[in-house]
Parts: C-alpha cells; structure tokens; sequence
C-alpha cells in the first residue's frame, strides 16, 4: 500500500511568488490534515478536512494560504504571495474516519528568498 | 507556557540501556496521546498511542500517562543505534476536533 505522497519535496521561490504543494492520501483516507514545521519550532496544525469539506481551519494563519480538495482526493495548499516567514517544511498527513493513527507524508521543504 | 513540552536534549544513551523521554502538556481536557518517531528528513512515524492511566506495553515501548500530573513518557528499552532520531509527543485535545498539538520533540542518540 502506497503511503502519503507529497509534491514537491523542496522549492525555493522568491518572496511574493506563489507556490502550490500537493499532497496525494492514502487511497481510501477520508481524513486528510496540514501541518508545518518553522525552523526551530514544532509542528503545528494548519487545516484538516473530511472529504471534501474542511472541517476544520482553525490553524491557518492567514488568507494568503489557501488548501483545496476537490473530489475528495488529493489535496493543495496555495502561498500567494509567499513571504520570508513562510518558510518551513508542510506535512500532510491522512487517517481514515474513526481512525486514531494519522500516517505522516515526507513533507515539503519550502524556502523563500 | 507551550502547550505540549519535551525536553529537546539530545539524549543520549549507551546501547541497551533504556532511554526515557518525557512530555508534559497543559490542556487538562486533552484525551489521547501519541508518540512519533522522525528521522532525520523522514516522515514523523506513529509509535504508539495512550488515551488511559497507567502503562501500555508494545515491544520494547512503553508509554506511560499520568493525566492527574499532565504527564504522558515513553519508555525504550534494549535501546539500540537505530533508535536514534527525534521522538514527537502529540496531544489532541477534547473539543478541538481531530487535529494534534505536537511538542518540539527529544531528539535521542543511542551510543554504539
């Protein structure tokens, strides 16, 4: 069974640019989470969905972030325009419905300039 | 006061002792607690999870809850070098949905 999927697994942009990651749950996985990783802090929550609905934002940190999952599916989360403070690495992570154990994709190291 | 707090260390251990880590957290509402491993550039991986009082056993794990003193650790024995990495305690917490709240992490360095 193929785990979480994420794409890309670095980019470097500039500050103002927009950057879109992907992130492809396991198949079957209603669940499906954000988290990310500042350096030097620990991981925090930034959305989760169920299907298609988000379920729950309360960790994004500002409207220039925006995460779509549309069919249910895979998910993206847009930065635009990215700024220094960004920077960081995004986790994904899925679960099915009544599951406890969230499975953790190998991330995207995001670096603005 | 952060919500959940590790100890960062590193900690170091020779091979084969038992190496504890330890996690303290705030929120006394939190219900479920859980303990990822992360090596280096890798994804966090579940070790095991606690939601009572008490010990749970998996392997050379154990993971103990103390909710009275906000305490959840876990416990490695027969520590061996591919132990080392960085170990993630993550609390969720009733009422805020299903998302967790992650500590800093330890990171652990088991000695040859």
């Amino acid at each position: 069974e193929a785990g979480v999927t994420q794409f890309p697994s670095h980019s470097v942009i500039e500050k103002g640019q927009t950057v879109t990651l992907r992130c492809d749950p396991i198949s079957g996985h209603d669940n499906l989470y954000w988290y990310r990783r500042v350096m030097g802090k620990e991981i925090k929550f930034l959305l989760h969905f169920v299907k298609e609905s988000k379920q729950d934002e309360s960790g994004m940190p500002n409207n220039r972030f925006l995460a779509e999952r549309t069919g249910g599916t895979y998910s993206t989360l847009k930065v635009q325009p990215a700024e220094l403070e960004d920077s960081g690495v995004y986790f994904c992570a899925s679960s099915q419905i009544g599951e406890n154990e969230q499975f953790f994709g190998p991330g995207t190291r995001l670096t603005v300039l | 006061q952060k919500e959940v707090e590790q100890n960062s260390g590193p900690l170091s251990v020779p091979e084969g002792a038992i190496a504890s880590l330890n996690c303290t957290y705030s929120d006394r509402g939190s219900q479920s607690f859980f303990w990822y491993r992360q090596y280096s550039g890798k994804s966090p991986e579940l070790i095991m999870f606690i939601y009572s009082n008490g010990d749970k056993e998996d392997g050379r794990f154990t993971a103990q809850l103390n909710k009275a003193s906000q305490y959840v650790s876990l416990l490695i024995r027969d520590s061996q070098p591919s132990d080392s990495a960085t170990y993630l305690c993550a609390v969720r917490r009733r009422n805020y949905g299903q998302n967790f709240v992650f500590g800093p992490g330890t990171r652990l360095s088991v000695l040859p």
